[in-house]
């Protein structure tokens, strides 16, 4: 089974400054996919960050990219240029690329514990 | 994107009694579902996978006869919460892929469900 380890349990920025959060994975499996979502106070998961596991290099969406360390299994995510609507709890997330037993679907995650990042002004 | 609606998103019930929340997806079809619960400022732990068509999946140490999930169509997946206790008083999601498209697609989620049982 594949766990996912957050060890951050909160983390804090200056906003316009960056801040790193960290990710660690365990898996037997070579192909595979990794995610951040962001949840903020209202709850609504939103997908900040996807990487490839065959894919050596790492993802950028705008403010947001990851540092991807396949042999180490660390999936870190950086914000840069932090704003006030960034404050949220993050969550690193794994998906095989394996399909469900029917074919028809992929999507189980499994989520790590999560990290509650505030932003200062 | 794609949207998936749930329902409702606040409920309080009384000790014993069952409470049903609905998951739709609202512009796709969704052969597979998921339902995850999650409490205070804690990770979002899968329940059970909800197949179009037959038998839900139960992840391990989550109560069938407590957690009564049915697919009822491609766009329907309800969570029902039968004979509830103060315990089962918690945050649950549901989560729905495209269907067909590749493990890189991102899972989309429902509003969530505050449940509490007084």
């Amino acid at each position: 089974a594949q766990t996912v380890t957050q060890s951050q349990p909160e983390m804090s920025v200056q906003e316009a400054e960056t801040v790193t959060l960290s990710c660690t994975y365990d898996t037997s499996e070579s192909d595979y996919y990794l995610f951040w979502y962001k949840q903020p106070p209202s709850r609504q998961m939103i997908l900040v960050i996807r990487q490839e596991a065959y894919k050596q290099q790492n993802a950028t969406e705008n403010r947001f990219s990851v540092n991807f360390q396949k042999a180490a299994k660390s999936f870190s995510l950086k914000i840069s240029d932090s704003q006030l609507g960034d404050a949220a709890m993050y969550f690193c997330a794994y998906r095989s690329a394996r399909p469900n037993a029917g074919g028809t679907s992929y999507g189980k995650l499994t989520f790590g514990q999560g990290t509650i990042l505030t932003v200062h002004p | 994107g794609a949207v998936v609606s749930q329902h409702p998103s606040r409920v309080i019930c009384k000790s014993g009694t069952s409470v049903k929340i609905e998951c739709r997806s609202l512009d796709f079809q969704a052969t597979t579902m998921f339902w995850y619960r999650q409490f205070p400022k804690k990770s979002l732990m899968l329940m059970a996978t909800s197949n179009e068509g037959s038998k839900a999946t139960y992840e391990q140490g989550v109560e069938k006869d407590k957690f009564l999930i049915n697919h009822a169509s491609l766009t329907l997946s309800t969570l029902t919460v039968t004979s509830a206790h103060p315990e089962d008083s918690s945050f649950y999601i549901c989560s729905a892929p495209l269907p067909r498209e590749g493990p890189n697609t991102e899972a989309f989620f429902g509003q969530g469900t505050r449940l509490t049982v007084v």
